[in-house]
């Protein structure tokens, strides 16, 4: 079945220092992929996606680039500021069956000191 | 753009009661929304999947008779967890679609203590 892998958190960086946070998949078929941010005692918001190989996604500095070859789309920003602490989940969504739902990775914990 | 709202943000109840969250498209009509769980520190679990006016298809493992969820209207889909024990505290949160191909957008979750 389709699954995620995310990396193990928790990630704590200072501010300005620069992020990856790595993500790879198992799908059939051409999933599109998304990159979710959870701030503490709130609900998921979508932070970008991609809808096919090669695509970039970016929002708010983030970016996130979709490589079929190796099956990944790690998420990173040059400049992490205080705020962008915040849990991060990497999903996808593959286009067959039950296509709109989503397969979440583990969640990645991200830390920025000041 | 699209709004997904909540309710309630977070609740404590003993157990034993049976507890209602709803979660409302604000400015969409959503025909599907979806159901999650989260454990603490962990990532979301799909509990089920809801079809305005038709049954909800429940993944693998939920008890369809303890998290009832109706979806009386393409706004509207509630979710009540039955008879709740300390168990089923956790976070939970809904999603919705407006079509085909557009992302979910999330609810800000429900915490639920059972004391």
């Amino acid at each position: 079945g389709d699954s995620v892998t995310q990396m193990e958190g928790p990630v704590t960086l200072s501010e300005e220092a620069f992020l990856t946070i790595n993500c790879t998949y198992t799908a059939t078929g051409y999933p599109s992929l998304f990159w979710y941010v959870q701030y503490p005692g709130e609900g998921l918001q979508l932070l970008l996606k991609a809808t096919k190989a090669d695509d970039k996604g970016s929002n708010k500095g983030f970016e996130a680039t979709y490589r079929k070859e190796t099956t990944s789309f790690h998420l990173e920003k040059g400049s992490v500021q205080v705020s962008d602490s915040a849990v991060y989940f990497c999903a996808l969504r593959t286009h067959s069956g039950s296509a709109r739902q989503l397969t979440f990775g583990s969640g990645t914990q991200l830390t920025v000191l000041p | 753009g699209a709004v997904v709202s909540q309710h309630p943000s977070w609740v404590i109840c003993k157990s034993g009661t049976s507890v209602k969250i709803e979660c409302r498209s604000l400015d969409f009509q959503a025909t599907t929304m979806f159901w999650y769980r989260q454990f603490p520190k962990q990532s979301l679990m799909l509990m089920a999947t809801s079809n305005e006016g038709s049954k909800a298809t429940y993944e693998q493992g939920v008890e369809k008779d303890k998290f009832l969820i109706n979806h009386a209207s393409l706004t509207l889909s509630t979710l009540t967890v039955t008879s709740a024990h300390p168990e089923d505290s956790s976070f939970y949160i809904c999603s919705a679609s407006y079509r085909e191909g557009q992302p979910q957008h999330f609810g800000d979750g429900t915490r639920l203590s059972i004391l």
